[in-house]
């Protein structure tokens, strides 16, 4: 059974930094892209970022870009997102997904979420 | 690119629903579009795939259609349950590959 757990969600002040993590099991991590999602509260979807299964290619969206870093660790079936000048929008519930088999463009299993919460 | 959802929808059981999704700024058929069930207080799960095509798992009530003309997609929801009640989300592609979600759509089933 897949499954993506993932953990670091945490209040944080205004400016501060933060590390997510989601734990891989029941599937060949390496093989996969893999994405993180956020949800604010009460409101929709959005992309945060994604990494290649080799981590050679990463792409983020633009709310993140030059704050947020993806990463994984493919021995250790993890992957990673460090979060640093955390501003009130980013507060969010953020989801693991990874991304179909032999695809990039939708997201077949998602884990169930760390909370991130910036107080000012 | 973006993609556009009505706020909310609501039908009867054993009724049909249909929620589009609506592309702007760029055509709905360059990528494909996915649709995600979000049940309150659960993580998203895929309903359907490749415009139209289902997970295993997924009962055959659940649908995907592309419409060219309108240049939206649409979920269509047969024999609604009660426990179809949930937010619905579509996702495509935009101009720069970045992955687009629609607003959402919450399904009430009354």
């Amino acid at each position: 059974e897949v499954q993506l757990v993932e953990s670091g969600g945490d209040l944080v002040q205004f400016g501060g930094s933060l590390r997510l993590s989601c734990a891989a099991s029941g599937f060949a991590f390496s093989r996969y892209e893999m994405n993180w999602v956020r949800q604010a509260p009460e409101k929709g979807l959005e992309w945060v970022s994604h990494i290649s299964s080799s981590g050679n290619s990463i792409y983020y969206a633009d709310s993140g870009k030059g704050r947020f870093t993806i990463s994984r660790d493919n021995a250790k079936n993890s992957l990673y997102l460090q979060m640093n000048s955390l501003r009130d929008e980013d507060t969010a519930v953020y989801y693991c997904a990874r991304a179909a088999a032999g695809t990039v463009y939708w997201f077949d299993s998602w884990g169930q979420g760390t909370l991130v919460t910036v107080s000012s | 690119f973006m993609l556009t959802q009505p706020h909310s929808v609501s039908e009867s059981p054993g009724k049909t629903v249909i929620i589009s999704c609506t592309g702007i700024s760029g055509s709905i058929a360059t990528n494909y579009v996915q649709w995600y069930q979000q049940r309150p207080g659960s993580a998203p799960t895929t309903v359907i795939y490749e415009d139209n095509r289902r997970p295993s798992g997924v009962p055959d009530r659940f649908s995907g259609s592309i419409d060219h003309s309108s240049n939206s997609a649409s979920l269509i929801i047969s024999g609604l349950k009660t426990e179809d009640e949930a937010d619905y989300y579509c996702q495509s592609l935009d101009s720069s590959n970045d992955w687009v979600f629609g607003g959402g759509t919450k399904l009430t089933v009354l």
